[in-house]
């Protein structure tokens, strides 16, 4: 059973530049949360979504930043027009249950992303 | 909304105990995770606590007390590999919530 697989590790983007990164929750996960890490600080939550849900954005930027979790294929947490304070990690996290269960979340290894 | 706080760095040396401590005020709680993350990884998942008192698993113990709104993580006869940092989370009481990290405590072991 594979984990949490998120591509790619690392992404460099110019400013103005589109990015993009990818999610796929572990096998039988319906849950997926996106954090956000600068360095040397903790996780910082951005969104929770369900399989075309979105459930909690309150994390999330209101312009630029937008995510999703189509029916078939990965959650994709997308930043348009970057600029160089969205270079960070940018981390995924999927689990069976929802918000509040007793169940751990699982991470993905990240994305790193740096805006040049 | 949710504060929640822990010390931003530790030493201590290989063989012996440290306690990372998490305070944290939460307007809904239901439960504590503390997880380890080594620089450039995943945070990895250690322990869950829903009520009061010490959970013990391996070399790794985690408290909670919920009317002080306190919990600890014991890691005992460290190793070097133990050097990471380590996450207090707080689990909302809410379905519609995602887990709310600290900080996290830098670890350093020392030989």
């Amino acid at each position: 059973n594979a984990g949490v697989m998120q591509n790619p590790r690392h992404l460099v983007r110019r400013r103005g530049q589109e990015a993009r990164l990818r999610c796929s929750p572990m096998k039988g996960h319906s849950h997926v949360y996106w954090y956000r890490q600068l360095p040397e600080e903790g996780l910082k939550f951005m969104v929770y979504l369900q399989k075309e849900n979105i459930i909690d954005e309150s994390g999330m930027p209101k312009e630029r930043f937008s995510a999703e979790f189509p029916k078939e294929g990965p959650s994709i947490l997308r930043i348009q027009q970057v600029v160089r304070g969205d270079s960070a990690a940018y981390f995924c996290a999927s689990s069976p249950l929802g918000g509040g269960s007793n169940t751990e979340a699982f991470f993905g290894q990240g994305t790193r992303l740096t805006v040049v | 909304g949710q504060n929640i706080d822990q010390p931003t760095e530790m030493t201590a040396t290989e063989g012996a105990i440290v306690q990372i401590n998490c305070t944290y005020q939460t307007s809904g709680f239901n439960g504590l995770f503390w997880y380890q993350q080594h620089a450039g990884e995943a945070p990895t998942f250690l322990s869950y606590n829903v009520l009061d008192g010490l959970e013990e698993k391996g070399r790794f113990s985690s408290f909670l007390s919920r009317s002080k709104g306190y919990s600890y993580l014991l890691l005992k006869e460290l190793q070097m590999k133990d050097s990471a940092s380590y996450l207090c989370a707080v689990s909302p009481n809410t379905g519609r919530r995602a887990l709310t990290f600290g900080s996290g405590t830098r670890l350093q072991v020392q030989p």
